[in-house]
């Protein structure tokens, strides 16, 4: 079955450190992987996507991810959080070309909640 | 702000009745997905219509519907709702729908049926 795990429910970092927000799937065929997050009593904003090539991705507002087909993984990344920063990630994944008739769908992890402190 | 529309933002109603929710997608794009969003089912996929016709169905229940009219505006229609349809749903756009397509969230409806 195609899915996707972010195995932590919470990640906690100080602001100005280091912080990476897990993700792997499992998915049949060509994996396409996107990070987005959600404030609170908001929708869901795009952050960046892997479709092919280069595995490190860059996206919006300072955060990237890296693609590494071996571990199935695809791990969010900043190089310093900010207390702006906190909000719920989710990772999601499609899959192509075709598949059982579901190609247009995103399959999402359950989110992980990142909190930063100053 | 994604350019994806929804209205209304809040909903209340009784269990039995039927809702109506509607999505304008961003200027240009094609294809609009359904999503819902509740605590223990976590972000499910419910529908996807492009250009007016439907292409790809999810984990959507026979008592809710969906349809995209040709100004490529989309209503979702829930009837005999239960308490257990309370949630979050969304509404998403793509340019064309297909797999390498960016979806751009809408600001959700908080669905409460009491």
């Amino acid at each position: 079955a195609q899915s996707v795990a972010q195995p932590e429910d919470q990640v906690n970092v100080a602001e100005g450190n280091p912080l990476t927000v897990k993700c792997t799937y499992s998915v049949s065929g060509n994996p396409y992987l996107f990070w987005y997050v959600q404030y609170p009593n908001r929708g869901l904003q795009f952050l960046l996507k892997y479709i092919t090539g280069d595995n490190l991705v860059k996206g919006s507002y300072g955060f990237e991810a890296e693609f590494n087909k071996s571990q199935t993984s695809f791990h969010l990344k900043k190089p310093s959080a900010l207390v702006s920063d906190s909000a719920l990630y989710f990772c999601a994944v499609r899959f192509g070309p075709n598949y059982g008739g579901s190609q247009g769908n995103l399959i999402f992890g359950k989110g992980t909640k990142l909190s930063v402190k100053p | 702000d994604s350019g994806v529309t929804q209205t209304p933002k809040h909903l209340i109603t009784a269990t039995g009745q039927r809702v109506t929710l509607r999505c304008s997608p961003r200027s240009g794009d094609l294809s609009v997905y359904w999503y819902q969003q509740s605590l223990d089912q976590g972000l499910q996929f419910l529908i996807q219509y492009y250009n007016g016709e439907e292409r790809a169905k999810g984990n959507i229940l026979e008592r809710f519907s969906a349809q995209q009219f040709p100004d490529l505006h989309s209503e979702l229609n829930l009837s005999s709702l239960e308490l257990g349809d309370s949630a979050l749903y969304f509404c998403a756009s793509s340019v064309v729908g297909v797999v390498t397509d960016t979806q751009y969230f809408g600001p959700g409806t908080r669905l409460t049926v009491l």
